[in-house]
């Protein structure tokens, strides 16, 4: 696709069970990251994957958090065990690879809401 | 410390004005810079980056880096309704899998 595709758009759930987020980056990018923002906040680094390195999960608030991604194409966020300070956007973005001066394009989100 | 601080705002400016945006950030050893704009429940998309000193122009848009100060600016000439929008500061420091964003400015330019 010309984009960052992220889904599903949308997703409420109870509290406690676990969901996954699925983000398909622009083709050709090496370099994939996932942030969260919770409502009036700035964005919030989760995990950055770079090729078929070693993921930085520097950023992942807890262990219910983990991500997994396949060489370089779709990754998938996995919130386990979900609470109600999970609910925010998570949002994806890509980038053509590591260099300093590559900016992210950024998926549309996924608004994930704890009941 | 937060590593990149934005006041939240709402910055008002009347269309046609300039509207100024600022951004500092607590480690010198930050190397790239660049402003988001972010329309309420859409996704940030890129505004300008800058990397080195100084003022770099495009279009409307002027970003200003002053490393010594560590503040970055973004500068919107002839301001329009459309600007209206979050405006995120981000910085990448000297490990590049890393960026950190402000929690934005408002900006509302008025008809």
């Amino acid at each position: 696709g010309a984009g960052v595709s992220q889904s599903p758009s949308n997703k409420v759930t109870e509290k406690g069970k676990d969901v996954e987020l699925r983000c398909d980056p622009i083709s050709g990018h090496t370099a994939l990251y996932w942030y969260r923002q919770r409502l009036g906040q700035g964005l919030e680094f989760l995990i950055y994957f770079q090729g078929n390195s070693a993921p930085d999960k520097s950023g992942l608030p807890s262990d219910r958090f983990s991500a997994e991604r396949t060489g370089e194409s779709v990754s998938t966020l996995t919130i386990q065990r979900t609470q109600q300070e999970d609910s925010a956007v998570y949002l994806c973005a890509s980038s053509l690879d590591r260099g300093v001066e590559q900016p992210q394009h950024f998926g549309d989100g996924t608004r994930l809401s704890i009941l | 410390q937060k590593e990149v601080e934005q006041n939240s705002g709402p910055l008002s400016v009347p269309e046609g004005a300039i509207a100024s945006l600022n951004c500092t950030y607590s480690d010198r050893v930050s190397q790239s810079f660049f402003w988001y704009r972010q329309y309420s429940g859409k996704s940030p998309e890129l505004i300008m980056s800058i990397y080195s000193n100084g003022d770099k122009e495009d279009g409307r848009f002027t970003a200003q880096l002053n490393k010594a100060s560590q503040y970055v600016s973004l500068l919107i000439r002839d301001s329009q309704p459309s600007d209206s929008a979050t405006y995120l500061c981000a910085v990448n420091k000297y490990n590049f899998n890393k960026f950190y964003f402000g929690s934005g400015t408002k900006l509302n330019v008025k008809p």
